[in-house]
């Protein structure tokens, strides 16, 4: 098993719809979370970090944490075409090292 | 705008030769991650450093592979001898200890092993 899973995709979702992308992980003493998107041929950059458990918003932009669970998403509201990208969930261990899933490739068609 | 630096951005190299990647990461960043990204298996953490030391290296391949922060404005990977499956993009980043701070990416060097 790996330590943090995704759904590889690709996703797809029409525009101004909602896009949800999801992740478990497998270390239970993890306390932070992280969403990073990658354009094709770019570097990840971050969009969303989540500690506790519940919702944050951030414009267009909800991540849910669960740790009991041990399941993080992310959604996307009113999607984009520009939103089109590989999003990486990113799980920090004790320890300070970051994990990341394989990421889940989201289309937004116009 | 701080950034992450790395170089060389793209690399083409024979079976057998080293290849080393270097990295400059943001003045101030006390924590230096490497990783590979291929398609098949995403990004995987090659090597954590922390002030310089080396933290964790256990995804890296120790027979061929090894890294070190020869100073603070500094890292380096090495590869030798290096081989067609090394071939990927090689990401740099960098960031502080603290829980809450995000990475900063490089843009990666492209390696091509023929």
């Amino acid at each position: 098993q790996k330590e943090v899973e995704q759904n590889s995709g690709p996703l797809s979702v029409p525009e101004g719809a909602i896009a949800s992308l999801n992740c478990t992980y497998s270390d239970r003493v993890s306390q932070s979370f992280f969403w990073y998107r990658q354009y094709s041929g770019k570097s990840p950059e971050l969009i969303m970090s989540i500690y506790s458990n519940g919702d944050k918003e951030d414009g267009r932009f909800t991540a849910q944490l669960n740790k009991a669970s041990q399941y993080v998403s992310l959604l996307i509201r009113d999607s984009q075409p520009s939103d089109s990208a590989t999003y990486l969930c990113a799980v920090r261990h004790q320890g300070g090292k970051l994990i990341f899933g394989q990421g889940t490739e989201l289309s937004v068609k116009p | 705008d701080a950034r992450v630096t790395q170089t060389p951005r793209h690399k083409v190299t024979e079976m057998g030769q080293e290849v080393t990647m270097r990295c400059q990461p943001i003045l101030g960043h006390n924590t230096v991650f490497w990783y590979r990204q291929t398609m098949m298996q995403g990004l995987e953490l090659l090597a954590y450093f922390r002030n310089r030391a080396p933290l964790d290296d256990s995804g890296m391949p120790k027979d061929r592979f090894s890294a070190e922060m020869p100073d603070a404005t500094l890292a380096t990977l090495k590869i030798q001898p290096s081989e067609p499956r090394d071939s990927a993009v090689y990401f740099c980043a960098s960031g502080t200890d603290r829980e809450n701070e995000k990475l900063f990416f490089g843009s990666g060097t492209q390696l091509s092993v023929l």
